[in-house]
């Protein structure tokens, strides 16, 4: 069953710790990529990687981190820097060949502070 | 300044009807338009492509138009279920990089 799973569902992060928020991908996809959605505002773009061992800054990547060890795996830290984390967190993969444009996600992780 | 838009208020339709959902744009020249679905607490889920070139594309109820002289793209749901219910997202795609960019979507309720 091909996909993007993320985990947890459900988190919750006390004042000055640091957070991991999971994605796996089984599509053997290149491109992965971290969103942020808010209330009211489209997703916006947190990092994203092209290939394993590189990723890049989205638009608001401060307070967060990702790494790219292999090419299944992005994992989005939300630091103690991120003032305020609370919101609902996805993780997407781009497709190739004719679905280049596609992205495909997971079900997200709501974040909430304690 | 670059601002995508779609109408942030709930679009109520009656079951059978034809839902039409808007996105508009400014300051872009995206190569390509998409629509996506997302249900509650669930991540978007891919629905319709069109590119620049396209005036119009269908697949089964659904059917896009893309008018980049009016910068605004009409989403079409045909005989509308309740099961259509969901919020509707566009997002914009600038051909160098494959990013995209989204709008806040609309949220649809078929109301049977």
């Amino acid at each position: 069953d091909g996909g993007i799973t993320q985990s947890p569902k459900y988190l919750f992060r006390k004042e000055g710790q640091n957070v991991t928020l999971s994605c796996e991908q089984n599509l053997n996809h290149d491109a992965m990529y971290w969103y942020r959605q808010d209330p009211g505002q489209g997703l916006r773009l947190i990092y994203y990687s092209q290939i394993v061992n590189d990723f890049q800054k989205g638009d608001i990547a401060e307070g967060y981190s990702v790494s790219r060890e292999k090419k299944e795996s992005f994992p989005l830290t939300v630091t103690s820097a991120q003032k305020n984390p609370t919101a609902f967190y996805l993780c997407a993969s781009r497709g190739q060949g004719k679905a280049k444009n596609i992205q495909y996600f997971g079900a997200g992780t709501r974040l909430s502070v304690l | 300044s670059q601002k995508i838009e779609q109408n942030s208020e709930a679009l109520n339709i009656q079951e059978g009807k034809t839902a039409t959902l808007t996105c508009n744009y400014t300051n872009y020249s995206p190569a390509y338009l998409q629509w996506y679905r997302q249900d509650p607490g669930r991540g978007p889920v891919f629905l319709l492509l069109i590119r620049e070139n396209e005036k119009e594309k269908r697949k089964e109820r659904l059917k896009v138009t893309f008018d980049t002289t009016l910068k605004q793209s009409l989403f079409h749901i045909t005989a509308s279920q309740p099961a259509d219910s969901a919020t509707y997202l566009c997002a914009l795609t600038m051909d160098s990089n494959y990013q995209l960019i989204w709008g806040a979507g609309t949220k649809l309720i078929i109301k049977p």
